[in-house]
């Protein structure tokens, strides 16, 4: 196992389902990242996680709920869904969110479809 | 609120040079970054410009111009393999994460 890997890598959920997103990182990274990416729509940050704690919130409903329970694992819990949340979900991470060069490795993504 | 601007798409033929423009209005100003997105994969990272100036890797440079709130990708001697999306990141604040354009469709045709 290499990079960042994301399980699962397609889902489709009703509105009513609870679902949940795994990444796993193999790089000794400290910070872990979800991002959210929709068509015609920048990637938009979802939440951060830095040595396990969360740092950033962007905002985000209620609905996605993260948790970080090491550096090496990240989750998104999924629960009562939107529609408009159809999108593929990217999580990344990098040596550490404060000092880093921009650089993040991003797994190759959740592509998630709520009916 | 925070902002990135680039070009939708761009088509170019193989062995030709492109460039991707990117300008920014964001509250802060740590760097600029470069993505390359293939359909269905991962992005991945191209380069980072902090200072002013041209950045070379290979094939591809990237520029940085701060006073001008305004970068650029370039890519040299094009090939069937650049087509993807590329994208802009800023990072606005110290110690936060990055802030993407919605990036450029690059189409390489032969």
């Amino acid at each position: 196992e290499t990079g960042v890997t994301q399980t699962p890598r397609h889902l489709v959920m009703g509105m009513t389902n609870k679902k949940s997103l795994k990444c796993e990182q193999h790089l000794g990274h400290n910070a872990m990242y979800w991002y959210k990416q929709s068509a015609k729509k920048p990637l938009e940050l979802m939440f951060v996680y830095n040595f396990k704690e969360q740092t950033e919130n962007n905002s985000v409903p209620s609905r996605f709920s993260p948790e970080c329970p090491n550096s090496s694992h990240l989750f998104l819990h999924l629960h009562t869904l939107q529609p408009e949340d159809s999108a593929l979900y990217l999580c990344a991470s990098s040596q550490d969110p404060v000092t880093n060069t921009g650089e993040l490795f991003f797994g190759e993504g959740s592509r998630l479809t709520v009916l | 609120g925070q902002s990135l601007e680039q070009p939708s798409e761009v088509t170019a033929v193989e062995g030709a040079i492109v460039q991707i423009n990117c300008t920014y209005q964001t509250s802060g100003f740590y760097g600029l970054s470069w993505y390359q997105q293939h359909d269905g994969g991962a992005p991945t990272f191209l380069s980072y410009n902090a200072l002013d100036g041209l950045e070379e890797t290979g094939r591809f440079s990237s520029f940085l111009s701060r006073s001008d709130s305004y970068g650029y990708l370039l890519l040299q001697e094009l090939q069937m393999k650049d087509s993807a999306s590329y994208f802009c990141a800023v990072r606005a604040e110290a110690g936060t994460a990055l802030i993407f354009g919605k990036g450029t469709t690059l189409s390489v045709s032969s």
